[in-house]
């Protein structure tokens, strides 16, 4: 049974530390997609690969946040420095390019600023 | 840009009516809409997936409507259960752009 793993499924830190978050997309998928979730703005696209290569990270606040697929198995998301407004759960999903399937969601990474 | 509404926000119903979930989007130029499932603590599961030159997709007790021209498209549940108690949320993508723009959801509960 495929799924998309994501590592650590809870954070706790304080404000100024660094944030790292992975994720393992589906074998054989070439996207993966960072997307980050909170009650007041619901799901929002943070940034998407493409067979290794960013294609979109518009909707990443560039000054702390940075994205990155070491290899094909590997996609990370760090935060430096980490900032109260920073707390959501961060989800991680694969797919298959051009985009005409549907896109399968890790369980995400709930993350707490303090 | 792309604005996808969903009404009601949350929705309360007893064990085996059938109902209906709306979605709004304000830019018809999609390339397809997706609705999934999000249970408390868990990330989403795809549910069904319309592309922009079909009208509907069905899938068990599931039915997705889409009707580009007026941006609106309906998940209608029948029979509902309530193991079909979870957030509910739209997706579109389209504009030249594959990227998905979500919902904020509808909350479902189905009463036992």
């Amino acid at each position: 049974d495929a799924r998309v793993t994501q590592t650590p499924r809870h954070k706790v830190t304080e404000m100024g530390q660094e944030v790292t978050m992975r994720c393992q997309p589906i074998l054989g998928h070439n996207t993966v997609f960072w997307y980050r979730q909170t009650m007041m703005q619901g799901l929002e696209l943070l940034a998407y690969f493409r067979n290794r290569a960013p294609l979109d990270d518009s909707g990443m606040p560039k000054d702390r946040f940075s994205a990155e697929m070491p290899d094909a198995t590997l996609a990370t998301l760090k935060i430096q420095p980490s900032e109260p407004r920073d707390s959501a759960v961060y989800f991680c999903a694969s797919g298959l390019a051009p985009g005409q399937e549907t896109q399968y969601f890790g369980p995400g990474t709930r993350l707490l600023v303090l | 840009k792309q604005e996808v509404t969903q009404i009601p926000a949350a929705l309360s119903v007893p064990e085996g009516e059938n109902l209906v979930l709306n979605c709004s989007f304000t830019d018809s130029a999609i390339y397809n809409l997706q609705w999934f499932r999000q249970d408390p603590g868990k990330g989403l599961t795809s549910l069904l997936l319309i592309q922009s030159s079909q009208r509907e997709q069905t899938s068990g007790r599931l039915n997705a409507s889409l009707d580009k021209s007026s941006g609106r498209s309906t998940l209608y549940i029948a029979a509902s259960q309530p193991g079909d108690s979870a957030t509910y949320l739209c997706a579109v993508s389209g504009g030249g752009s594959e990227k998905l723009v979500f919902g904020k959801g509808t909350k479902l509960t189905v009463n036992p």
